[in-house]
């Protein structure tokens, strides 16, 4: 099956610095690649996502930039904020996501630095 | 437009007991999956139904299981339960089997 790994575990920025989460996959089946926000105490939200025919998306200060070939991809926050302070997950899967179900990295605890 | 809702938001229940939680997808999503979120584990996938289908499953023992209605709501059952079924379990809906999915507030289960 899918293993998804995601690094850094914690991030620690200083607020208005960019921010650079990484995850690879192990198998090249996969072809959707949605990230995840989770504040504390609340439900995981879906920020940002990218198909396979796509090797990058923005929407704002967030893009996603997606290696095939490498089969790595990658979130980067611009000008970060106190609010973008939150657990970020990636996760990989086949078709959209519900077929063979989201396989998700551990997480990384982002921290913004006032 | 209404959320993902699941209820109840907190459980307690004792080891050997069973226990259904309850999810109503937003309002036309037809696909409705199911997580077990663990601070060891992270986000596992437990399963995934469509149209009243389960059309895939997680590495979970039979002990956990689901289901969906003709209305797309959906339930899950965890049987026989132990000490490390402890967990918040999500659900989430899409539209589709190939679209984003979105997740509820989820279920604090806890079991003592």
């Amino acid at each position: 099956g899918e293993n998804v790994e995601q690094h850094p575990s914690t991030l620690s920025v200083q607020e208005g610095d960019s921010a650079v989460i990484k995850c690879t996959y192990s198998d090249s089946a996969s072809n959707y690649f949605p990230w995840y926000k989770q504040e504390l105490g609340k439900r995981p939200q879906l920020i940002i996502d990218i198909r396979s025919n796509v090797g990058e998306k923005k929407d704002q200060r967030i893009a996603v930039t997606l290696n095939k070939t490498a089969k790595h991809f990658s979130l980067h926050i611009t000008e970060t904020q106190p609010e973008d302070s939150a657990v970020y997950f990636c996760a990989a899967s086949r078709v959209g996501g519900g077929a063979d179900g989201l396989t998700f990295g551990k997480g990384t605890h982002l921290i913004i630095q006032p | 437009k209404a959320g993902v809702t699941q209820t109840p938001r907190y459980l307690i229940k004792t080891r050997g007991q069973q226990v259904t939680l309850s999810c109503s997808p937003i309002s036309g999503h037809r696909s409705v999956s199911w997580y077990q979120q663990t601070p060891g584990q992270g986000l596992q996938f437990l399963f995934e139904y469509f149209s009243e289908t389960q059309r895939n499953k997680g590495n979970f023992p039979g002990r956990f299981s689901g289901r969906q209605f003709s209305n797309s709501r959906s339930e899950m059952n965890v049987s026989t339960l132990e000490l490390g079924d402890s967990a918040l379990y999500l659900c989430a809906s899409s539209l589709w089997v190939d679209q984003p999915q979105h997740f509820g507030d989820g279920t604090r289960l806890s079991i003592l």
